[in-house]
């Protein structure tokens, strides 16, 4: 079984869409992460969330959203796509209710999003 | 950004262990050393992590300097499976009790057969 799957694997789309990615993790745990991970390699956190406590970093655009219908998933929204939302997307997730308090993070396989 | 740094890359035989070194020279008491690798297009994997004694398990070892300010990934006995960015990251707090991990570029390794 997948412990952190992400769907769609890829995403080609044009400027101005909104589009999602699902995220869902059977681990049991209380909190999710994502991640964007651009051309350079470098991976960036975006937002970690427990069903409590939202934590944004201050750098990502308003136009990206978390929403969690329920403690398994976390989905990222995306409004007005840019070409520069061009990356990788990975989830994450946790145990515990602070972000990274048990120390170890479960990532899925990522969602490889082109904005043409 | 990243509190950590590593060699871009490394180059290793197979079946032999591998020292992947990092610097942290700016740790703090209480910061936690992580160690992740992404396999080729793939999501992160977890490592292992440490805080000050020397920590195993199945995957690797990590071998923690006396003050803290470097560490060293152990691979015993390297394959091609083990070919990927290693990532060596220190646990940056957020406060109230939330912690971030901030990515550097990582270490390339390359294993010959």
């Amino acid at each position: 079984d997948t412990a952190v799957s992400q769907t769609p694997k890829y995403l080609v789309t044009q400027m101005g869409n909104d589009k999602s990615i699902k995220c869902e993790q059977n681990l049991g745990h209380d909190t999710m992460y994502w991640y964007k991970q651009d051309s350079k390699k470098f991976l960036k956190i975006m937002f970690s969330y427990n069903n409590k406590e939202l934590i944004i970093n201050e750098t990502v655009p308003n136009r990206f959203s978390p929403k969690s219908p329920d403690k398994a998933h976390l989905n990222l929204h995306i409004n007005s796509l840019e070409l520069g939302d061009s990356a990788v997307y990975f989830c994450a997730s946790s145990p515990g209710k602070k972000a990274l308090s048990y120390n170890e993070q479960f990532f899925g396989p990522g969602t490889r999003l082109t904005v043409l | 950004d990243a509190k950590t740094t590593q060699p871009n890359s490394m180059e290793s035989n197979e079946e032999e262990p591998v020292h992947l070194p990092c610097n942290h020279s700016t740790i703090s008491g209480t910061d936690y050393i992580h160690w992740y690798r992404q396999l080729p297009s793939q999501g992160p994997e977890y490592v292992i992590h440490g805080l000050t004694s020397n920590v195993n398990n199945r995957m690797a070892s990590l071998a923690i300097a006396e003050d803290r300010k470097s560490s060293t990934l152990i691979l015993h006995r390297a394959t091609l499976r083990d070919a990927a960015v290693y990532y060596c990251i220190l646990r940056d707090p957020l406060g109230d009790s939330n912690y971030q991990l901030i990515w550097g570029a990582g270490t390339k390794l390359i294993i010959k057969p």
